[in-house]
């Protein structure tokens, strides 16, 4: 079985400041692995997906994240926060090998919620 | 941009009381899938649909649960005799299903309920 776990349930940040959401997997295989986004009265929004085309992923919004097969993590980076960045992100692990083309149920971390300060 | 849709957006329902939800797919995407989110937490897996198959589901989806994607298009979400422990936000997911690539799923706006 695969899971996530996001090390920080909260991170709060200064606005101009680097971003850095912190994500551990754990999957028997080569997993898909994916950041979603979701403001409060909004739905999720894809950010950003690992393929395995490369192991650093760019964004929506500046965003990136990297994959350390190694170290089992997916952290998400942004060079800059701004003032609209503040919402919940989700990290996200597919229940099937990447790029197989499975359908595949997602399991989902708790959450980080960034709070952008002036 | 014709993205998931869901409706309502809102329900507020007595216990013991029928509710039906609705997901409208975007438009070619085969498969789609419902989540549920409860405060606090990441969405859980409840089930999914391949064209008009239910192919998987979730061990929390009780028999009080049903959805059904009649035709392959639309899906219903169904909760028979609903209890307080039901409210929660039911997202709602479809993608693609392309076999070549990783399939990503978009999420609809969710329909939240509320069982007093």
């Amino acid at each position: 079985a695969q899971s996530v776990t996001q090390l920080d349930s909260h991170v709060s940040v200064s606005e101009g400041t680097p971003v850095l959401l912190r994500c551990n997997y754990s999957s028997s295989y080569s997993p898909s692995l994916f950041w979603y986004v979701q403001h409060p009265n909004k739905g999720l929004q894809l950010l950003l997906k690992y393929t395995s085309a490369a192991t650093l992923v760019k964004g929506i919004n500046g965003f990136e994240a990297e994959f350390k097969k190694s170290e089992t993590s997916f952290h998400l980076t942004k060079p800059s926060a701004h003032m609209s960045d503040a919402a919940e992100y989700f990290c996200v692990v597919s229940g099937t090998p990447i790029n197989t083309g499975t359908a595949s149920k997602l399991t989902f971390g708790t959450g980080t919620r960034l709070q952008v300060t002036l | 941009d014709t993205g998931v849709s869901q409706d309502p957006r809102h329900k507020i329902t007595k216990r013991g009381q029928n509710v039906t939800f609705r997901c409208d797919p975007i438009s070619e995407h085969n498969r789609l899938y419902w989540y549920r989110q409860t405060l606090g937490q990441g969405p859980e897996f409840l089930t999914y649909f391949q064209n008009e198959a239910q192919l998987e589901k979730s061990r929390l989806l009780s028999d009080r649960f049903s959805a059904e994607r009649p035709k392959g298009s639309f899906s219903t979400l169904e909760i028979q005799r609903t209890e307080q422990g039901d409210s929660a936000m039911y997202l709602c997911a479809s993608s693609p299903g392309r076999t070549s690539s990783t399939d990503t799923q978009y999420f609809g706006p969710g329909t939240r309920l509320t069982v007093l």
